[in-house]
C-alpha cells in the first residue's frame, strides 16, 4: 500500500540553525500539507500546497518557515532560524485529486528538538 | 473558527469492554469528519470518516455517526482489544470544494486496554 515517508525520523539542532524536513508524498497525490504537534498539545495545521504554491497557511507559518517541492517526489519544510518553541513532531500529509480528496494520508513524523 | 472538542483522557478499559470517545465540533459549513489513530511510535492513520449528516463511518469494529443536530461524531467499539491501545484524534475539514482542506484536530484521547 502506498505511504507517505518522512526523513529524518529525529533531528536535534541548536537554536538559530536552519533545518530542512523532508517528505515523500504518495506518488499520484497533488495536495500536500505540513502539521505539527508540540508535546502534549493538539496537532496543528501549518500549510497546504498545491500546484507549486501555498494554498493556505496558518498564523504559525511565519517568515521563518518555507515549503518547496524541488522535484517530482519530495516536499520539504524549511525552518530558517529555529527557536526553542519549534520543538515538536512535524507531520507531512498528502491527498489526491479525486472524490476522496478530503482524506489526508500522514507520514510517521519527524521529531525536532531545538536546544 | 472551526474547532473540535474531544473527551479528556486518558481512558483505561479492560479487554472486551465497550468504548465510547466523545467528539463534538463547531464549523461554519458542512465539514467532513474523521477519526485518526496514532499507535505508539507511529504517525497518524485514518481510522474512519463521514462526509455528510447521518453517514456512519466504520472500520476495524469502530463506528462513528455524523450527527448534525448535536454536532457530534462519537467513536464507539463494542469490544476493545489490547491492540486498540493508541491515541485517537477526532478531526474535521471544511468542504474541499470550497478550498478549505486543512484538518482541525481535537486534543487526542489516549486509550489503554488492559488484558
Amino acid at each position: 500500500e502506498p505511504e507517505v515517508t518522512q526523513t529524518p525520523s529525529h533531528q536535534v539542532t541548536q537554536m538559530g540553525q536552519e533545518v530542512i524536513l523532508r517528505c515523500v508524498p504518495i506518488s499520484n497525490h497533488l495536495y500536500f500539507y505540513w502539521y505539527r504537534q508540540i508535546l502534549g498539545q493538539k496537532v496543528e495545521f501549518l500549510v497546504s500546497f498545491y500546484n507549486n504554491e501555498i494554498s493556505e497557511k496558518s498564523e504559525i507559518f511565519d517568515d521563518q518557515f518555507s515549503v518547496e517541492r524541488p522535484d517530482g517526489s519530495n516536499f520539504t519544510l524549511k525552518i530558517r532560524s529555529t527557536k526553542l518553541e519549534d520543538s515538536a513532531m512535524y507531520f507531512c500529509a498528502s491527498s489526491g485529486e479525486t472524490a476522496q480528496r478530503e482524506t489526508q494520508y500522514f507520514g510517521p513524523g519527524t521529531r525536532l528538538l531545538v536546544l | 473558527g472551526d474547532s473540535v472538542t474531544q473527551m479528556e483522557g486518558p481512558v483505561t478499559l479492560s479487554e472486551e469492554a465497550f468504548l465510547t470517545i466523545n467528539c463534538t465540533y463547531t464549523a461554519t459549513g458542512y465539514p467532513s469528519l474523521f477519526w485518526y489513530v496514532q499507535y505508539p511510535g507511529e504517525g497518524l492513520q485514518l481510522l474512519l470518516k463521514a462526509t455528510k449528516a447521518d453517514d456512519k463511518g466504520s472500520n476495524k469494529g469502530f463506528e462513528a455517526t455524523y450527527r448534525k443536530e448535536t454536532t457530534s461524531f462519537h467513536l464507539e467499539k463494542g469490544s476493545v482489544q489490547v491492540s486498540d491501545s493508541a491515541v485517537y484524534f477526532c478531526a474535521l475539514s471544511e468542504d474541499p470544494n470550497f478550498g478549505n482542506e486543512k484538518l482541525t484536530f481535537g486534543t487526542g484521547t489516549r486509550l489503554t486496554i488492559i488484558p
